[in-house]
């Protein structure tokens, strides 16, 4: 199995542009994430999905968006790109967002550049 | 705040054994995960804590210490695989991770 896949893996894009992440899962989980992840930094959750149908705002969501109108697929938008969006974007999921050692397991990555 | 230290970089010799500390103070607490992240890859899950203890997986052993905020992840036998960065993450009374910027594990043969 795939696991999850990101697309695409890089992005050069002009400021003020939009952009969608796409980010697909097969394991048939019920959350789904998307961070960033800057040099110094942790990762920093910016939106969420609990499950198909729901969202939420995590710790950095300005300047973002996610639908999630299915299980596997969890998009994200920047609607007006900015150069403090430079960063590199990891869709993640988990079976459930709470119980136990519920694991996050990643996608590979997107990593955008604006410009 | 929530708020996450580890230290940022450590250095190590192949077969030697190193501990990587983690702080944390979160609003609630329901668990302390560590992952390994090789540069330019994802992040990949390497324990989970949440009582008091010792948890020991192969080569790598996670502690946890609720009422002193504090976790190690100890690492044995080591390898030149093993340089990596490893990330701490608390998850809160939201069930949300507050991550820690990572410690990057340099092995030197």
């Amino acid at each position: 199995t795939a696991g999850i896949t990101q697309a695409p893996t890089s992005q050069i894009l002009a400021a003020g542009r939009s952009m969608t992440l796409r980010c697909t899962q097969d394991m048939r989980h019920n959350a789904m994430y998307w961070y960033r992840q800057d040099l110094g930094l942790g990762l920093r959750l910016i939106h969420y999905s609990n499950t198909a149908g729901t969202t939420g705002k995590g710790e950095v969501p300005d300047g973002y968006s996610v639908s999630r109108a299915n299980t596997d697929d969890f998009p994200l938008t920047l609607a007006s790109a900015v150069p403090s969006q430079t960063s590199v974007y990891f869709c993640a999921s988990s079976d459930s967002i709470s119980g136990g050692a519920n694991e996050q397991f990643f996608g590979p990555g997107t990593r955008l550049t604006v410009l | 705040g929530q708020n996450i230290d580890q230290p940022t970089e450590m250095t190590a010799t192949e077969g030697a054994i190193v501990q990587i500390n983690c702080t944390y103070q979160t609003s609630g607490f329901n668990g302390l995960f560590w992952y390994q992240q090789h540069a330019g890859e994802a992040p990949t899950f390497l324990s989970y804590n949440v009582l008091d203890g010792l948890e020991e997986k192969g080569r790598f052993s996670s502690f946890l210490s609720r009422s002193k905020g504090y976790s190690y992840l100890l690492l044995k036998e080591l390898q030149m695989k093993d340089s990596a960065s490893y990330l701490c993450a608390a998850m809160d009374s939201n069930y949300q991770l507050i991550w820690g910027a990572g410690t990057k594990l340099i092995i030197k043969p």
